[in-house]
C-alpha cells in the first residue's frame, strides 16, 4: 500500500515549456486534489476532483489543467510554464467513507521555471 | 469568502511548557483540519474536526473547535523537541479548502 505517489519529484522547466505531473493513489479514494505551496504560505488549492471523469477549479486554477480519466490517477498539466509557477506541488486524496474525511498527501514535486 | 488566520506565525518555546496555536476563520466552515509539516516534507493529517465542541487528542496535542466563535485551537502540553514543525489549519466550504499561513513551532531543549 503505497498511499499517494507523485511523479516526478523534481523538475526544471524553461519558460513556455509544458509538462504533466502525475498523482496516483491506491486507497480507492473518491476525492483528489492538487495544491501548490509557496514559501511562507499555506497550501492553495489549484483543482480538485470528486470522482472519475470529473474535475473542478480551486482557488488558483489559471495556467493549469487537470484530468482524471481513472479513479486512481489525477494529472496536473502546465501548457506554457511561467516563472510564477515555480513552487512545490502537492497532490492529496481523501474519502468520506467511514466519516473520516482525512486527506492523505503525496511527497510533493518541486518545480522550478527559469 | 472564507479566510483563515493563524496566530502566532512563529513560536519558540521551551521543552516542558504548554502553549496554544489559534486558528480563526471568517465564515461558517464545514469542518476544520489540522496538519503538521516537517521541513522539506509533505503534510501529515493530525485532526479533522467536524462539529461544534469537537475535541480530539493525540499524545501531547489536543485540538478543539468552537463554531460559534469561528475558532479552533491546537494545544500543546509539555512540549518536546520532536514536536518542532510547522502546523497548518484549514477550513472548508463547498469547492474550497483554505489554509492558514502556518505556525512555525521551534521547541528548545
Amino acid at each position: 500500500n503505497a498511499g499517494v505517489t507523485q511523479t516526478p519529484k523534481f523538475r526544471v522547466l524553461k519558460t513556455g515549456q509544458s509538462m504533466t505531473l502525475l498523482c496516483a493513489q491506491d486507497m480507492n479514494h473518491e476525492y483528489m486534489y492538487w495544491y501548490r505551496q509557496d514559501p511562507g504560505m499555506g497550501l492553495r488549492l489549484i483543482h480538485y476532483s470528486v470522482g472519475e471523469g470529473t474535475t473542478a477549479k480551486g482557488e488558483v486554477p489559471d495556467g493549469y489543467n487537470v484530468s482524471r480519466l481513472k479513479k486512481q490517477n489525477f494529472l496536473l498539466g502546465l501548457e506554457s510554464a511561467a516563472p510564477s509557477q515555480t513552487s512545490v506541488y502537492f497532490c492529496a486524496s481523501s474519502s468520506t467513507r467511514g466519516g473520516k474525511d482525512e486527506q492523505y498527501f503525496g511527497p510533493g514535486t518541486r518545480l522550478t521555471v527559469t | 469568502e472564507l479566510k483563515v488566520e493563524q496566530n502566532p506565525l512563529f513560536l519558540s518555546m521551551q521543552e516542558g511548557k504548554n502553549y496554544t496555536i489559534y486558528c480563526n476563520y471568517s465564515t461558517t466552515s464545514d469542518r476544520l483540519y489540522w496538519y503538521r509539516q516537517d521541513p522539506g516534507k509533505s503534510l501529515e493529517s493530525l485532526f479533522v474536526l467536524l462539529s461544534n465542541g469537537a475535541v480530539k487528542q493525540e499524545g501531547r496535542l489536543m485540538a478543539s473547535l468552537d463554531t460559534k466563535a469561528r475558532l479552533s485551537t491546537l494545544h500543546i502540553t509539555a512540549a518536546v523537541h520532536d514536536l518542532s514543525a510547522t502546523y497548518f489549519c484549514a477550513g472548508v466550504l463547498p469547492g474550497k479548502i483554505i489554509f492558514g499561513k502556518g505556525t512555525r513551532l521551534h521547541i528548545l531543549p
